[in-house]
Parts: structure tokens; sequence; C-alpha cells
């Protein structure tokens, strides 16, 4: 079975500063790999994703992230904090015919 | 319409209560998804439906039924609830079948439910 590990269930950086939420998973071939967003009182949005190709993947509102297969991780990062940025982010796979959801990590950003 | 909407937005009930939580999707999209959010926990799979037929069922209690009459809509009909039932209840869409390359999933705002 797949899974997904989030270090870190809450993260805060101050605003301005780097974003770097941590995602690792467990797979035996590369999975597909998803980051998603959910603001508060709202459904999950998608942020980037990657299937196949080149493994730095830009997605919206300024979000990165990197497929690292030897470390098995695809972490998230954001080169400056915003304040909108506030959010609860899921890293999630694709494996066989479902998605695996990690728990979520909670980015605060502090004025 | 944004794409994916549900109602109820929030939902209380008793554990003797009958209730439906209805999903709407305006993408076009032919698999319809409901998941559960618990807080700390990850997201659960419910069911999968591919053209208005159901695909997976993870292994849900029966006090959940699902229903989806067409490729649009999908309901979770709820009887007889016990209190850790209560959890946001989010629906989803793909156009693909579930578990392609594409992988999307569009999300509703989801149904908040308690049940006392």
């Amino acid at each position: 079975a797949q899974s997904v590990t989030q270090l870190g269930s809450h993260v805060s950086v101050s605003e301005g500063a780097l974003v770097l939420l941590r995602c690792n998973y467990s797979s035996s071939v590369p999975p597909y790999l998803f980051w998603y967003v959910q603001y508060p009182n709202q459904g999950l949005q998608l942020l980037l994703k990657y299937t196949t190709g080149a493994t730095l993947v830009k997605g919206i509102n300024g979000f990165e992230a990197e497929f690292k297969k030897s470390e098995t991780s695809f972490h998230l990062t954001k080169p400056s904090a915003h304040m909108s940025d506030a959010a609860e982010y899921f890293c999630a796979v694709i494996s066989g015919n479902q998605f695996y959801f990690g728990t979520g990590t909670s980015l605060t950003v502090i004025p | 319409e944004t794409g994916v909407t549900q109602t109820p937005r929030h939902l209380v009930m008793g554990m003797t209560n009958k209730k439906s939580l209805k999903c709407e999707q305006h993408l076009g999209h032919n698999a319809m998804y409901w998941y559960k959010q618990s807080a700390k926990k990850p997201l659960e799979l419910m069911f999968v439906y591919n053209f208005k037929e159901q695909t997976e069922n993870n292994s849900v209690p029966s006090r959940f039924s699902p229903e989806c009459p067409n490729s649009s809509h999908l309901f979770l009909h709820l009887h007889t609830l016990q209190p850790e039932d209560s959890a946001l209840y989010l629906c989803a869409s793909s156009q693909e079948p579930p578990g392609s390359n594409t992988g999307e999933l569009f999300f509703g705002e989801g149904s908040r439910l308690t049940v006392l």
C-alpha cells in the first residue's frame, strides 16, 4: 500500500520568508505526485502535479516542487511567503486507481 | 456556477435521523468521489463512481449509502450515524477515470457534518 508522509503538521514562516513543506512517499515505482491547498472553509484546490518529464514542477501562486526519486520526496517550496498563503497543504500520490493523501500541513504566515 | 457544488454546507443531526448530502458538478466530468476529512487524518476515500457505476467502496459502513443518478449528481444518504462520523465530507470529480495519470480532482467546498 502507498503512504504519504508530511513532516510537520504546522509550519510558521514570516511574510517574505522561504516556505518549505515536506512530503515523502513510499512507492516501489515512481508514482504521480500532487500538492493540493485548502483555504479555510473551502475544498481542496490543485497547486501542482508531477506525472513525467521535468522533475521541477511549477504551480500556481509561485509554488514549485521537485520530485527526487532517490529521496522519495516531493517537497513544496515558495521563495517568499505571502499572507494569502496561509492554508492547509496536502501532498498526494496516485497509485493504482486511488489517490493517497497525507495528513496535511497547516501553514501560518506571520506579518 | 462553481465547478463542484455541495449542499448543505453545514448539517447537524441526531443519531436516529436520516439526512442526505448532495453534490453537483458542472464540469462535464465522468467520475465522482466522496471523501471524509477528519482532523489530523489523511483524507479517506469512501466511494467512487465512474459513468454512474460504483467502482470503489472503501469498506464504508452501511449507514452511509451513496447514490449516483447521473454523471453530474452524487448523493450520500446518512442514517443512524455515530458521533465519530462527524467530519467534513468532500465531493470531488475528475474528467479522467479514477487513477489515470492526469489525475486532477476538482473538489467541492464540503459539507460539515456534526452528529449529536
